[in-house]
């Protein structure tokens, strides 16, 4: 079975700091992703990365950036954490024209 | 950038009854797939549908690529069906996969 596990289930972190949010996948996908889940917005993209130190922009990359130094780890940090990046982080991985499988999520609160 | 709308947003059942889920998007897309995502927020991928109909037990999906739109239906559900489904698209010419907006699902006893 395909494995993504994210660092994290629960984090909680002060205003200003740098986050780390760190994935892990075991089934040598070439993609992999970031989203963020709010309740009425539904799951919106915030980067992506089809290789090893590839990536693009999703549609809400204002904040945040990734990390993919190696084909099985994919990070997202926020430089500077507010409490706006108050939310659920989704992370999954696919290969090129296959199916997606996601982690178990971060719940991340900026206090 | 692609739009991707699902219906009904909200679904109220009891156990025993079908349903379907509808998925449109705005353009023309690689594959589509759907997810279920249950109470405790895991997002679990049910299909990966492409074009034409698959099934797995109760559930099973269809994609017509030509007029844009899946659907997903749901036979005789029961409550451990309850959550939230999502269709997801992936642009063409991109790896982007982009998310609808969801069909939130209860099934009562």
């Amino acid at each position: 079975d395909v494995k993504v596990t994210q660092s994290s289930r629960y984090l909680v972190k002060r205003t200003g700091e740098k986050v780390f949010l760190e994935c892990v996948q075991d089934m040598d996908h070439e993609n992999m992703f970031w989203y963020r889940q709010d309740p009425g917005l539904g799951l919106r993209l915030i980067y992506f990365s089809y290789d090893v130190k590839m990536k693009e922009k999703g549609d809400i990359p204002e904040g945040y950036s990734v990390s993919r130094e190696k084909k099985e780890r994919f990070s997202l940090i926020l430089e500077s954490a507010s409490t706006n990046q108050t939310s659920m982080y989704l992370c999954a991985s696919s290969p090129q024209q296959g199916r997606a499988f996601f982690g178990q999520g971060t719940r991340l609160t900026v206090v | 950038g692609i739009q991707v709308e699902q219906s009904p947003p909200d679904l109220i059942l009891q156990e025993g009854a079908n349903s379907t889920l509808r998925c449109n998007f705005s353009d023309s897309v690689n594959n589509l797939q759907w997810f279920h995502q249950n109470p405790w927020g895991q997002l679990i991928n049910l299909f990966y549908i492409p074009s034409g109909t698959k099934q797995n037990g109760r559930l099973s999906a269809t994609t017509v690529a030509t007029e844009r739109y899946s659907l997903l239906y749901i036979s005789s559900s029961q409550t451990t069906d309850s959550g939230v489904y999502f269709c997801a698209v992936e642009e063409n010419n991109t790896d982007k996969l982009i998310f609808g907006t969801g069909t939130r699902l209860q099934v009562f006893p």
